[in-house]
């Protein structure tokens, strides 16, 4: 069975501050996706990254960067610089390929104050 | 490219009633759509994976006869609430899985809030 933790209900920060989402994930699966989502308060999911279980490289786009380590089995990210717009809930998810179904982790709440 | 739409966004009924919840893709084809349904302050709980021209596959502890998925074209599935009753009430959410080459992957639709009152 696939499981993924994030063990960060709400995370409350000041604007610039940098925040760190944690996720942790369980499978069985050698090949595999982590994906981070980001749900504004209108709803929509606003995709941000995939990443394949074979390429552990980290990635940095902009503000956001990411952490992928198969050892310990977490797929973390960080906001740098943190603005007020980034409030939102965040996701992290597991899949089976790119285009399987999803398993998604209890989401992070992330309040930036101006 | 790669849209996805629900339709309505959203939608207020009474208790006993059926509503009908559209997902299309707009610029692209889907055999597989995905429904999601995501109650206030949770996370994505998968319902149901359908198949373009087959019967969907419903998760454990999902009613499929309480909530009937219709996907008879490339681009429209079809989510019927049946008989909607209070518990009901959350946000569904679905997906689409184009054919082949790089866009193997899930696009997701803005969502359709329902409220059974």
């Amino acid at each position: 069975a696939q499981k993924v933790t994030q063990a960060q209900t709400e995370i409350s920060v000041v604007e610039k501050e940098d925040v760190t989402l944690d996720c942790v994930y369980e499978t069985r699966d050698t090949t595999y996706y982590l994906f981070w989502y980001k749900q504004p308060p209108s709803g929509e999911l606003v995709f941000l990254i995939r990443r394949n279980s074979f390429d552990e490289q980290n990635e940095i786009s902009g503000r956001y960067s990411w952490n992928f380590q198969k050892s310990t089995s977490s797929f973390n990210f960080t906001i740098t610089a943190s603005q007020v717009v980034d409030s939102a809930v965040y996701f992290c998810a597991l899949g089976r390929g790119a285009g399987n179904k999803l398993t998604f982790g209890g989401g992070t709440r992330v309040l930036v104050k101006p | 490219g790669a849209v996805v739409s629900q339709h309505p966004s959203w939608v207020i009924c009474k208790s006993g009633t059926s509503v009908k919840i559209e997902c299309r893709s707009l610029d692209f084809q889907a055999t597989t759509m995905f429904w999601y349904r995501q109650f206030p302050k949770q996370s994505l709980m998968l319902m149901a994976t359908s198949n373009e021209g087959s019967k969907a596959t419903y998760e454990q502890g999902v009613e499929k006869d309480k909530f009937l998925i219709n996907h008879a074209s490339l681009t429209l599935s079809t989510l019927t609430v049946t008989s909607a009753h209070p518990e009901d009430s959350s946000f569904y959410i679905c997906s689409a899985r184009a054919q082949g080459g790089s866009y193997n992957e899930q696009f997701f639709g803005p969502g359709t809030r329902l409220t059974v009152l």
